[in-house]
């Protein structure tokens, strides 16, 4: 049982490049979500699916899109990556939209 | 708009001084707060969730316990292995977004 996984862990971008997370759960939980951290900032959401098939905004969604492609899969797009960007993602999955388990992280930096 | 407030923002802590952490927070109606640890270089890891006023939680040197405005995670004897960030979250009734706190940095020196 791996919980909920995270690729890559590691990136580099150029800005305007663009890049897919790719997230993966493997709990059977119904919701999942895309956070991002950064220093005296905290954990900010940027999108979360509730369920298959649904996907909202959270408080930070400005220069990303995202798929949940299954109930096991949500990818986090950024079309056209900038130096705000750099961040540690992370995503997150819950039952019943209740307490969320969390991946280990991609680090992100665009350049 | 729900707010949530950690202090302090670090604590350094001998082996086996007890202490406290302190989460305040406001929420239009809580469903639930929420208690991570999150280590270095990794994804917050999940320690308790409490519902209502008055409710306690425990696990190993953990106690988390919340009233109507603040949660308190204390500390008991703790070791060099309980240092790390604890974030606190909370989650209004009318939604399922959390909202998170940036977090207590502990470090328990031996």
């Amino acid at each position: 049982n791996a919980g909920v996984t995270q690729t890559p862990k590691f990136q580099v971008l150029k800005t305007g490049q663009s890049m897919t997370l790719q997230c993966a759960q493997d709990m059977n939980h119904n919701s999942m979500y895309w956070y991002r951290q950064d220093p005296g900032m905290g954990l900010r959401l940027i999108y979360y699916s509730a369920s298959e098939g649904t996907t909202d905004k959270g408080e930070v969604p400005n220069g990303y899109n995202v798929s949940r492609l299954n109930k096991r899969e949500f990818s986090l797009r950024l079309e056209s990556a900038a130096p705000s960007q750099t961040s540690v993602y992370f995503c997150a999955s819950s039952r019943d939209r209740l307490e969320q388990y969390f991946g280990p992280g991609t680090r992100l930096t665009v350049t | 708009e729900d707010q949530v407030t950690q202090s302090p923002e670090a604590l350094r802590l001998q082996e086996g001084e007890s202490s406290s952490l302190n989460c305040s927070y406001t929420v239009s109606g809580l469903r639930g707060l929420f208690w991570y640890r999150q280590d270095p270089g990794k994804g917050p890891e999940f320690l308790f969730t409490l519902y209502s006023a008055g409710e306690e939680k425990e696990k190993e040197r953990l106690k988390a316990t919340l009233t109507k405005k603040e949660s308190f995670l204390h500390i008991t004897a703790p070791k060099p292995e309980d240092s790390a960030t604890y974030l606190c979250a909370v989650q209004a009734s009318s939604g399922s977004r959390l909202t998170f706190g940036e977090g207590t940095q502990l470090t328990v020196n031996p």
